[in-house]
């Protein structure tokens, strides 16, 4: 079945730094690669998602960027602001079964 | 946030009692999930329900017992359950069982177990 490993699993920055977070999966059928973030106390939520036939897909400050050959995909926050202090979690799936989540990267941004 | 919600918010049980976790989703979702977050596991999951059916058992100890009477209630029934089980349990439902689904989490239950 598939594996996802993510890296790092803290990671600080200082406010208006990038911060860049890295999966890689194990299964070459994957096609759908979402992120989730977590903040204190609350429940994880869908914040980007990108699926097979793009390289890279951006919202206002994050992007994530796929690359198929190697099996990796990356979150890129730029100017980061406290507010993104979160745990995030990047998660794979081929389509046919359930998404299996990494295990999640603590951000801390420091104002 | 009210499309998935989750009772009770704590609980604080036992290891010979017996207690059951309830979760309500309003999207008109076909799937609803358990998953276990704890510091060891992030994101563990645990069931899956697809139109009522249980589609994946993650090799769950069976003193974790799921129920699905209809796509919009999921229950998880509890008994003389160990310290290490507690954790925060998280209820999530999608459009469809396949992964190609964004999934809507509640807002989970701590669960503390005595």
């Amino acid at each position: 079945g598939e594996n996802v490993e993510q890296h790092p699993s803290t990671l600080s920055v200082q406010e208006g730094d990038s911060a860049v977070i890295k999966c890689t999966y194990s299964d070459s059928a994957s096609n759908y690669f979402p992120w989730y973030k977590q903040e204190l106390g609350k429940r994880p939520q869908l914040i980007i998602d990108i699926r097979s036939n793009v390289g890279e897909k951006k919202d206002q400050r994050i992007a994530v960027t796929l690359n198929k050959t190697a099996k990796h995909f990356s979150l890129h926050i730029t100017e980061t602001q406290p507010e993104d202090s979160a745990v995030y979690f990047c998660a794979a799936s081929e389509g046919n079964t359930p998404l299996v989540f990494g295990k999640g990267t603590r951000l801390s941004v420091i104002a | 946030e009210t499309g998935v919600t989750q009772t009770p918010r704590h609980l604080v049980m036992g290891m010979t009692n017996k207690k059951s976790l309830k979760c309500e989703q309003h999207l008109g979702h076909n799937a609803m999930y358990w998953y276990k977050q704890s510091a060891k596991k992030p994101l563990e999951l645990m069931f899956v329900y697809n139109f009522k059916e249980q589609t994946e058992n993650n090799s769950v100890p069976s003193r974790f017992s799921p129920e699905c009477p209809n796509s919009s209630h999921l229950f998880l029934h509890l008994h003389t359950l160990q310290p290490e089980d507690s954790a925060l349990y998280l209820c999530a439902s999608s459009q469809g069982q396949e992964g190609a689904y964004e999934q809507y989490f509640g807002p989970g239950t701590r669960l503390t177990v005595t």
